[in-house]
């Protein structure tokens, strides 16, 4: 069975530290990985993609994908008090399907 | 960028009712819809992929006489739950992707549906 493994959290930061949220997935032939932000009651809302390896920035988001370890995480600098919320990782699994798996998503919690 | 709208984002019926919710993709064409199911502080459930003129591919245990999905158009999907009970209350996200197929899914704001 395809896995997507995610820390549930929380994850907690104070305002203006970076954040690190990391992802692992078991199918090394995945191809595509994806972050998603969801606030509570609210529906998911993408922050990234991510299709090779290496960094990917995107303001003070950066996606870091390492395909041989079966890795991707999110960094956030600055983190913010607004940046509260579950972060999932999603993955599109070789095979053909594309339908992404998700992860069960990690809780960051940003204090003042 | 890709946008879903979803409707109601909320409804509250009575048991035994059915309630059809919308999903619509607003500046881009879907052939291929997605719908989620996700309970308080639970991830999300693939209910079901709608397909554009085709019937929908249910995951396992999705019963689909009770989730009705009809997708008949290139930018309109429906879910209709039929009969409904208290526990099919739920948080239900349809979701589409505007492009290449291992481009990410754009979600709509969800429907709260509750039951009583």
């Amino acid at each position: 069975q395809k896995e997507v493994e995610q820390n549930s959290g929380p994850l907690s930061v104070p305002e203006g530290a970076i954040a690190s949220l990391n992802c692992t997935y078991s199918d090394r032939g995945s191809q595509s990985f994806f972050w998603y932000r969801q606030y509570s009651g609210k529906s998911p809302e993408l922050i990234m993609s991510i299709y090779s390896n290496g960094d990917k920035e995107d303001g003070r988001f950066t996606a870091q994908l390492n395909k041989a370890s079966q890795y991707v995480s999110l960094l956030i600098r600055d983190s913010q008090p607004s940046d509260s919320a579950t972060y999932l990782c999603a993955v599109n699994h070789s095979g053909g399907s594309y339908i992404p798996t998700f992860g069960r998503g990690t809780s960051l919690i940003v204090h003042p | 960028g890709a946008v879903v709208s979803q409707h109601p984002s909320r409804v509250i019926c009575k048991s035994g009712t059915s309630v059809k919710i919308e999903c619509r993709s607003l500046d881009f064409q879907a052939t291929t819809m997605f719908w989620y199911r996700q309970f308080p502080k639970k991830s999300l459930m693939l209910m079901a992929t709608s397909n554009e003129g085709s019937k929908a591919t249910y995951e396992q245990g999705v019963e689909k006489d009770k989730f009705l999905i009809n997708h008949a158009s290139l930018t309109l999907s429906t879910l209709t739950v039929t009969s409904a009970h208290p526990e099919d209350s739920s948080f239900y996200i349809c979701s589409a992707k505007e492009g290449a197929e291992d481009s990410p899914l754009h979600f709509g704001n969800g429907t709260r549906l509750t039951v009583t």
